[in-house]
């Protein structure tokens, strides 16, 4: 069973557009992880989020934690070819274990 | 940073036949790794949890005889996939972190298995 769902799950943008991800549970995470990962390869951690509200940005993404801490979002300002990939987010079931969404793949055109 | 290192990348084996792969943590000590499968396009699924010293723990529906995991020291944990079988092909990843990394979890490279 998937506890966490996100969507949508896959996505078809320009270069230049804005786009929004969503990760929801009904389940209470104590952290959530978003990672991005490239065909063969393992994910890579792109940014922890821990207190419920909490917002994080890292360049043209900006990551949200929902006040009850079992939602999330990623949004990304003016994409580019390099942010194509397989978006993950991740809730943390105790220490180091980590239950994947769904998945949200994103394909950015020139 | 603190690598995790797998291996092989890629095996091809035949059908009936076991495979084993290997999770290293190549600069910490992880008494704790886990091992996840993702199907092409898909989500990665928590497979086990592989303890040190101690028996692995398995996710509902994942059949433990089947994917036989050994944590025999505090760097490497294995994944034998006994009598595979074609719909056993995936790619295989594993994770760790060193106690003091917080909640920092390295990702090997993965592993891709494809049973013929």
């Amino acid at each position: 069973t998937q506890l966490l769902e996100q969507s949508p799950q896959f996505l078809s943008i320009q270069e230049g557009e804005n786009l929004t991800v969503y990760c929801n549970s009904s389940s209470v995470f104590s952290s959530l992880q978003w990672y991005r990962q490239e065909p063969g390869e393992g994910p890579v951690l792109l940014v922890t989020v821990v207190t419920g509200g909490e917002v994080k940005k890292l360049k043209r993404l900006t990551f949200q934690f929902g006040d009850a801490r079992k939602d999330s979002s990623l949004h990304i300002t003016a994409a580019q070819p390099g942010d194509t990939g397989l978006y993950l987010c991740a809730g943390a079931q105790g220490f180091q274990k980590l239950v994947f969404g769904t998945g949200t793949r994103l394909l950015v055109s020139p | 940073g603190a690598v995790v290192s797998q291996h092989p990348s890629w095996v091809i084996c035949k059908s009936g036949t076991s495979v084993k792969i290997e999770c290293r943590s190549l600069d910490f000590q992880a008494t704790t790794m886990f091992w996840y499968r993702q199907f092409p396009k898909q989500s990665l699924m928590l497979m086990a949890t592989s303890n040190e010293g101690s028996k692995a723990t398995y996710e509902q529906g994942v059949e433990k005889d089947k994917f036989l995991i050994n944590h025999a020291s505090l760097t490497l944990s294995t994944l034998t996939v006994t009598s595979a079988h074609p719909e056993d092909s995936s790619f295989y990843i594993c994770s760790a972190a060193p106690g003091y990394s917080g909640n920092t979890i390295y990702f090997g490279e993965g592993s891709w298995l494809t049973v013929v």
